[in-house]
């Protein structure tokens, strides 16, 4: 089972650009790459998910090289309402339903 | 857009209380899910269930723990005896089969006295 690795916090201005960089050595190749962003008091929420190289919706980018051992989640110019814990998660066994979430990364914007 | 909701949004109880959280999940979705978070620490999966049954299960889903689908819209989690340390965010979840995307509820703060 792949293990991710992520920075446990980051902190940035309002209008920066964010990277939040995962590293998961071990990925199988069928495996996806997941994220998802967990505000404060709130269930956590689905952000992203891609296989390789660049994936992209109105939340955030998904940055994958080519060998596939890490992972950059991209959030354009954050604002305030941005800062919340963000995980990157490892893929799941085969045949389970569960997701497992690790301690993540909590992003603080600063104003 | 469719979403998950969850009652009660907090629940009070003394310890070797039996509580019932609900939930009502997306109503296409087949897969169902009880996750929880103690306070400062990770979300943790409880139970998977699909087709009227768990399907997965944690080494935290013992015993004091059962699920329920009671009719169409319901999902439902009780805890027989409550113990202090079950004091939690229990955030109910659903998903099509098989998919990463599971949408989580706005969860119950159950805090046991």
């Amino acid at each position: 089972l792949a293990k991710t690795t992520q920075p446990i916090s980051m902190d940035s201005y309002e209008g920066q650009e964010v990277n939040i960089t995962c590293s998961h050595n071990n990925i199988a190749t069928n495996d996806y790459i997941t994220w998802y962003q967990q505000f404060p008091s709130q269930g956590p929420r689905f952000i992203i998910q891609g296989y390789k190289t660049k994936v992209t919706n109105e939340v955030a980018s998904l940055f994958i090289p080519a060998d596939r051992k890490s992972s950059t989640l991209s959030l354009p110019r954050v604002s305030l309402s941005d800062t919340a814990v963000y995980y990157c998660l490892p893929p799941r066994d085969f045949g389970n339903e569960k997701l497992t979430f690790g301690t993540g990364t909590r992003l603080t914007i600063i104003p | 857009e469719p979403e998950v909701t969850q009652t009660p949004s907090h629940q009070v109880t003394q310890m070797g209380q039996e509580v019932i959280l609900r939930c009502v999940p997306i109503s296409n979705h087949l897969y169902f899910y009880w996750y929880r978070q103690i306070l400062g620490q990770k979300v943790e999966f409880l139970v998977s269930f699909y087709n009227n049954e768990i399907s997965e299960k944690s080494e935290i889903f013992d015993d004091q723990f059962s699920v329920e689908r009671p009719d169409g819209s319901n999902f439902t989690l009780k805890i027989r005896s409550t113990k202090l340390e079950d004091s939690a965010m229990y955030f109910c979840a659903s998903s099509w089969a098989g998919a990463y995307e599971q949408y989580f509820g706005p969860g119950t703060r159950l805090t046991v006295t």
